[in-house]
């Protein structure tokens, strides 16, 4: 049963709109969320995150936004550029329970295409 | 400034034989995953090491792997009697291990694994 979902397998954004990639997760311990980009034969590239004691984290293009009662994230990238374009990562972890760094809890990945 | 670095980058092996998986994770990062992914998976947890004790065995699929880490560095993943199902990208992470924080995870290019 997963515990992190991404539903959408791919997306395909033009350069300089918005790209809005999902993500649900049904453990209500999660407490630690985090975004990483993978491009292919490369490892995943840790990319933003968000404590759940916040609702919105921005670094430059990329926006993590955490709705915790609808027990679901998303990440904004604007404008989107065609160096975007690689496999989206969803993770979560229960850091503050159990008293161990907890591993990641991984979403299947949603592949973006940006195109010119 | 060198990253989490693994290997070898790729191995092919036959059935039966066993493999040993290198990760070299960031220097001065106390806490060490194992991860794999599956073609068409996303990353699942296999174990977590915080110096060289491994609190977190959980995510290991079968008493043929095993993982060591020795010096609080350089660690080991070694699958034995390989079978097909093993075929995956073995991803190694490292942080620095913020008891109770929020804890990055610096993720390797990955071994990508092959059982013929």
């Amino acid at each position: 049963d997963q515990q992190v979902k991404q539903n959408s397998p791919s997306l395909s954004v033009q350069e300089g709109r918005i790209s809005i990639l999902n993500c649900d997760y049904t453990n209500s311990m999660f407490d630690y969320f985090l975004w990483y980009k993978k491009y292919p034969a490369e490892g995943p590239t840790f990319l933003i995150s968000i404590s759940s004691i916040k609702d919105k984290n921005e670094d430059g293009r990329f926006t993590v936004f955490l709705n915790k009662s609808a027990k679901h994230l998303s990440l904004h990238i604007v404008p989107s550029q065609p160096g975007d374009s690689a496999v989206y990562f969803c993770a979560a972890s229960a850091r503050r329970y159990g008293g161990s760094q907890g591993n990641l809890i991984f979403g299947k990945g949603t592949k973006l295409s940006v195109k010119p | 400034g060198a990253g989490v670095s693994q290997s070898p980058s790729n191995k092919v092996t036959e059935k039966g034989k066993d493999v040993e998986l290198r990760c070299d994770p960031i220097s001065g990062h106390t806490a060490l995953y194992w991860y794999r992914q599956s073609l068409g998976q996303g990353l699942e947890f296999l174990i977590y090491f915080q110096g060289n004790s491994a609190p977190d065995k959980s995510g290991l699929p079968s008493d043929r792997f095993s993982a060591e880490r020795t010096g609080g560095s350089v660690s080991t993943l070694t699958i034995q009697r390989t079978q097909q199902e093993d075929s995956a990208v073995y991803l190694c992470a490292s942080s620095p291990g913020l008891a109770g924080g929020l804890d990055t995870q610096y993720f390797g290019p990955g071994t990508r694994l092959t059982v013929l």
